[in-house]
């Protein structure tokens, strides 16, 4: 089965931007999403991207996809503390009806 | 509802007992999955629902998990002879259409069993 992998943890300053970086091993994935999720708070969807696409923009936000290395990164600009959270990259095939997740990076955000 | 409601928001049971988590989608939303997330993992999938039947349940880890969705609407995830593994937070989500780009989660049941 598909297998999503991440980094554990990052920390960046207030200010700096912040790159987050995910891999997969299944080439047919079509969809690809990043949320985040913070403390005792449910899933956020923050931006996904299909997979016939290279970059997606959304204001802070920056998705980059490279399909030959099956890697995905999330670029937020200047990091504010409350994106202190923790993100995760999924994947999803076809229809898009199931999601594989990564096991998630924290992201600190030092004043 | 304004989002997806899932009760209760915390279980506590005992080893053995049966559990019912309910889940409340988006009025309208005709997608309906379950997730399980364990202490510092990211989510794994369960079951979806696609209307009332069951189109994906290959997540679910063994016949003590059952999975309903009655009228299309409200589902129950139904955990038979709990065992301490199966403590996790279940995560419910809903979609308009089958593009899992617009599920909605909701906040989890977090279940813990002693």
């Amino acid at each position: 089965g598909e297998d999503v992998e991440q980094s554990l943890f990052l920390s960046v300053r207030e200010g700096d931007s912040s790159v987050i970086n995910c891999t997969y091993t299944d080439s047919s994935s079509t969809y690809l999403y990043w949320y985040k999720q913070e403390p005792g708070a449910g899933l956020q969807l923050l931006t996904y991207i299909f997979s016939n696409m290279d970059m997606k923009q959304d204001q802070r936000l920056t998705v980059l996809l490279n399909k030959k290395d099956k890697h995905l990164s999330l670029r937020i600009a200047d990091t504010q503390t409350g994106d202190s959270a923790i993100y995760f990259c999924a994947v999803a095939y076809n229809a898009g009806n199931m999601l594989t997740f990564g096991g998630g990076t924290r992201l600190m955000v030092k004043p | 509802g304004a989002g997806v409601s899932q009760t209760p928001s915390n279980k506590v049971t005992e080893k053995g007992k049966y559990v019912e988590l309910r889940c409340d989608p988006i009025s309208g939303h005709t997608a309906l999955y379950w997730y399980r997330q364990s202490l510092g993992q990211g989510p794994e999938f369960l079951i979806y629902f696609q209307g009332t039947g069951a189109a994906d349940d290959s997540g679910l880890p063994n016949d003590r998990f059952f999975a309903v969705r009655p009228e299309g609407s409200v589902s129950t995830l139904k955990i038979q002879r709990t065992e301490r593994g199966d403590s996790a937070v279940y995560l419910c989500a809903s979609s308009g259409d089958r593009v899992a780009s617009e599920a909605f989660f909701g906040q989890g049941t977090r279940l813990t069993v002693v």
